[in-house]
């Protein structure tokens, strides 16, 4: 069955403390890995696409890598801005379908 | 250009009621997702249309129900509204069923469903 689990569930840094946040998968057909922030009461919110192992992307403090099993999302000198839930989701195509499994998230809190 | 939007925003229901609920995809985008995500828990995944057509289901019981309209826009609808049914309702949209870089996909705000 595929499946995403996500690393921690929560997490409190204080500002400028770096980290990472885990999400390893077991899915077949994979597509694509893709990183969402999400704020209360708010729809996610794209942060990045990764395809394949070894790829990596950055915006501004965070930077996101893929392998074989998992993908990490590094938080380089947070901000109580960045304080949200951090969600992962795999992309998975079956016959005519995509679809996106997503992980529970990490709830992010930086403190000042 | 406008993101993803959906309506409306809150709706609170009694049990055995039905809801329609609405979403508008950005503009070029001809595939909208439907999810469902209870408090505390990611998204999951309930219907996929693209060019009007189901092209994806979740486990989700027959009391969920959904169309794609030729604009593009979708409703999704729950019949025999239970108290499980409460969640935050999000809509995506992508440019294209599988398109390689293309599956992007990007969520509207949300309805949150509170039934009673």
């Amino acid at each position: 069955e595929d499946q995403v689990t996500q690393s921690p569930e929560a997490l409190r840094l204080q500002e400028g403390e770096s980290s990472s946040l885990n999400c390893s998968y077991t899915v077949s057909g994979l597509r694509g890995l893709f990183w969402y922030r999400q704020d209360p009461g708010k729809g996610p919110e794209f942060l990045f696409t990764l395809y394949s192992a070894g790829e990596e992307k950055e915006k501004e403090r965070l930077k996101a890598t893929l392998t074989k099993k998992e993908s990490f999302l590094h938080i380089t000198a947070p901000k109580p801005e960045d304080s949200a839930t951090y969600l992962c989701a795999v992309l998975v195509y079956g016959g005519a379908t995509n679809k996106l499994i997503f992980g529970t998230g990490t709830l992010l809190a930086v403190q000042p | 250009d406008a993101g993803v939007t959906q309506s409306p925003t809150h709706l609170i229901k009694t049990r055995g009621q039905h809801v329609t609920l609405r979403c508008s995809p950005i503009s070029g985008h001809k595939s909208v997702s439907w999810y469902q995500q209870v408090l505390g828990q990611g998204p999951q995944f309930i219907f996929q249309y693209y060019e009007k057509e189901e092209r994806g289901r979740g486990n989700f019981p027959d009391r969920f129900s959904a169309r794609q309209f030729p604009n593009y826009s979708s409703e999704l609808n729950v019949n025999a509204l239970l108290l499980g049914d409460s969640a935050l309702y999000l809509c995506a949209s992508s440019w294209a069923l599988s398109s390689g870089r293309f599956d992007e996909q990007f969520f509207g705000p949300g309805t949150r469903l509170t039934v009673l």
